[in-house]
């Protein structure tokens, strides 16, 4: 069975740094591009950032360029967030996605974070 | 950052048709693919379509999606009202470098 479980959420000061973890499950990870998207409470879907299969290509949202870093270690079946400088615009629910757009898409469940002092 | 653009809500009856549109540009919906997702509250996006056109399995044929031009339709018959969610369009931005989402229509069906 297909599973992506994302932890690392909770509160945080701002300015704060935090690491989302996202463990694959049931698939091959090497084979996927992996995508982070959140969401704000009561507001719409914003892509974060994606990695290729490899990790040779990274692409980012411009509010979190020079903020965020997203990598991956295959052979942990693993992706990650990390986040830094965090603002209270950056509060949201982060979902960790594989193959967002393709035939095999799948989401996490989410994680929470919140940024409040 | 989004630049695409849904109706903020739409409804209809159950058994009836509506349709949600998504509306970009050249650098987006006018060069690639567009997909659609579907959201019910407190749960993960589900992707409804993509390539503009194809379904995932398990997705019923009731959704359908199509491209013209800059703009994207998806199309959703037969009504149920377990079919009340959020709907998102999405597709790759070449100036930008990033993915897109619309912003969002809330279907009801009354």
């Amino acid at each position: 069975e297909v599973q992506l479980v994302e932890s690392g959420g909770g509160l945080v000061q701002p300015g704060g740094s935090l690491r989302l973890s996202c463990v694959a499950s049931g698939f091959t990870l090497s084979n996927y591009w992996m995508t982070w998207v959140r969401q704000a409470p009561g507001k719409g879907l914003e892509w974060v950032a994606n990695i290729k299969q490899d990790g040779s290509t990274k692409y980012y949202v411009d509010s979190v360029k020079g903020r965020f870093t997203i990598s991956r270690d295959n052979a942990k079946n693993s992706v990650f967030l990390q986040m830094d400088s965090l603002g209270a615009e950056d509060t949201a629910v982060y979902y960790c996605a594989r193959g967002i757009a393709t035939a095999t898409s799948y989401w996490g469940q989410g994680t929470l974070v919140t940024v409040s002092s | 950052q989004s630049v695409l653009t849904q109706p903020p809500s739409v409804s209809a009856a159950p058994g009836q048709k509506v349709t949600i549109s998504c509306s970009g540009s050249s650098s987006n919906i006018g060069n690639n693919h567009v997909s659609w997702y579907e959201q019910f509250p407190g749960t993960a996006p589900k992707l409804l379509i993509f390539d503009n056109n194809k379904r995932p399995s398990g997705i019923p044929d009731r959704f359908s999606g199509s491209k013209s031009g800059t703009s994207a339709t998806l199309a959703i018959t037969g009504l149920q009202t377990g079919d009340e969610a959020d709907y998102y369009c999405g597709a790759w931005d070449n100036s930008l470098s990033a993915l897109l989402f619309g912003g969002g229509t809330k279907l009801t069906v009354l």
